[in-house]
């Protein structure tokens, strides 16, 4: 079955730090881009981070940058993300998604997992 | 920053009906536009890419227009299954529109 399945959300204290992980079944996963983006209680989506097939290349969203990292395990069809001093508003449902490119700025999120919560309280 | 703004925010519809969402850039994205439903506590959907594809198993009651600056969801003939929320994205800095909530 073509599925993507998240893990490692919980909650954790404002300056902590949680890694989120996301398997892939299905599908070639060493060929395609991945995405990650979240979805804050009650509110709209917001794109996080994404990384190339290989794992070069990778993009984050202004709000992250400096404290996410993601990173991919080919051999383990496994994708990741490092959240590090974790602020209230990272609060959030985080979702992994296929990214499908086909050029530069033409690109879609054509196969989603069911997401992860993170709760970032004191 | 590109501002992707959705209209109306949300809109109350019977089944049968026609609909039409509205998202608007604030810069000419070409026909890098894409949109996703969502129901509640699920993830989202691919729709539709590249302003009028439609994604493989959406059913053709939808569909997708518009180009640069001013593109349109359209669903004809709205079903029970519909009843949702839609987003916008544009693909070139994957930013989402606020979404769009169909209600009955």
């Amino acid at each position: 079955e073509v599925q993507l399945v998240e893990s490692g959300g919980g909650l954790v204290k404002p300056g902590g730090s949680l890694r989120l992980s996301c398997a892939a079944s299905g599908f070639i996963f060493s060929s395609c881009s991945m995405t990650w983006v979240r979805q804050s209680p009650g509110k709209g989506l917001e794109w996080v981070s994404s990384i190339s097939s290989s794992g070069n290349f990778f993009y984050y969203a202004d709000s992250v940058k400096g404290r996410f990292t993601v990173s991919r395990d080919n051999a383990k069809n496994s994708l990741y993300l490092q959240m590090n001093s974790l602020r209230v508003e990272d609060t959030a449902m985080y979702y992994c998604a296929r990214e499908e490119v086909i050029g530069v700025g033409r690109n879609w999120f054509d196969l989603w997992g069911q997401g992860t919560p993170v709760t970032v309280s004191s | 920053d590109i501002q992707v703004t959705q209209s109306p925010s949300s809109l109350s519809a019977s089944v049968g009906d026609r609909v039409t969402i509205t998202c608007r850039t604030s810069q000419n994205i070409y026909n890098y536009l894409n949109w996703y439903q969502q129901k509640p506590g699920k993830a989202p959907k691919l729709l539709i890419f590249g302003a009028f594809s439609l994604h493989g198993g959406v059913p053709s009651r939808f569909s997708g227009s518009g180009y640069a600056t001013e593109f349109t969801l359209t669903i004809t003939s709205l079903q029970p299954e519909d009843f949702a929320t839609y987003y916008c994205q544009e693909s070139y800095h994957k930013a989402f529109g606020q979404g769009t909530k169909v209600e009955i």
